[in-house]
């Protein structure tokens, strides 16, 4: 166990529909990290938050807005969903805003249908 | 920002041999560098990690080197079995973010 929270664990919905997936970075850690991972493919970097603030943002599509709220905790709003948009995806967090060790969560699986 | 490169993409090694991955960065200033292993459907786990001011660290079978001049770091995992399976991510700490190579997935046969 990382001590990194996602949920929901699995979730299908329709395309054009909208979801939320929610993180509790490790107790301690103020940086999150939002990753995109594909059947098969390698880890996409989406954004990062540093105590609530975007410190980086990576190849996220202007559909996708993430935050970290003021108890450290960051959601990943998805909208106008599509069929590629299905993966799963991870958040992972660390002590360091420059992302010293980054631990995992057990990730969300999006299925869009 | 940070490129990292990781080759080779598959490896299949037969039980008990070595296996090493080798991956290369761009930005100079990255100064952290971990490795990742990840299961079908599981979340990536850190399974060692080397600073800049360190040349070579070593965990039982498995080892990392880095050459901060050439700017590329090594994974060896020697004495392979079965349950190294899995793909394997390097990592460069660079400006603000952590950049993840694209994977190595490791076969090891029984």
């Amino acid at each position: 166990d990382s001590g990194v929270t996602q949920t929901p664990k699995h979730l299908i919905t329709a395309t054009g529909q909208r979801v939320t997936l929610r993180c509790s970075p490790r107790s301690g850690d103020l940086s999150v990290y939002w990753y995109q991972q594909s059947l098969d493919q390698g880890l996409q970097f989406l954004i990062q938050y540093y105590n609530g603030e975007e410190r980086a943002k990576g190849n996220i599509l202007e559909r996708f807005s993430a935050q970290q709220f003021p108890d450290l905790h960051s959601e990943l709003n998805l909208s106008s969903l599509e069929l590629g948009d299905s993966a799963l995806y991870f958040c992972a967090s660390s002590v360091e805003g420059d992302g010293n060790t980054i631990y995992f969560g057990e990730g969300s699986w999006l299925t869009v249908v | 920002g940070e490129n990292v490169e990781q080759h080779p993409s598959t490896l299949s090694v037969q039980e008990g041999d070595s296996a090493v991955i080798k991956c290369t960065y761009s930005d100079s200033a990255s100064n952290y560098f971990p490795w990742y292993k990840q299961e079908l459907g599981k979340r990536p786990q850190l399974i060692i990690d080397i600073r800049s001011n360190v040349g070579e660290k070593k965990d039982q079978r498995i080892a990392v080197t880095l050459n901060k001049t050439a700017k590329h770091f090594s994974l060896h995992i020697t004495e392979t079995q079965p349950e190294d399976s899995a793909v394997y991510f390097c990592a460069a700490r660079g400006y603000q973010k952590v950049t993840f190579g694209t994977g190595t997935k490791l076969q090891v046969i029984p």
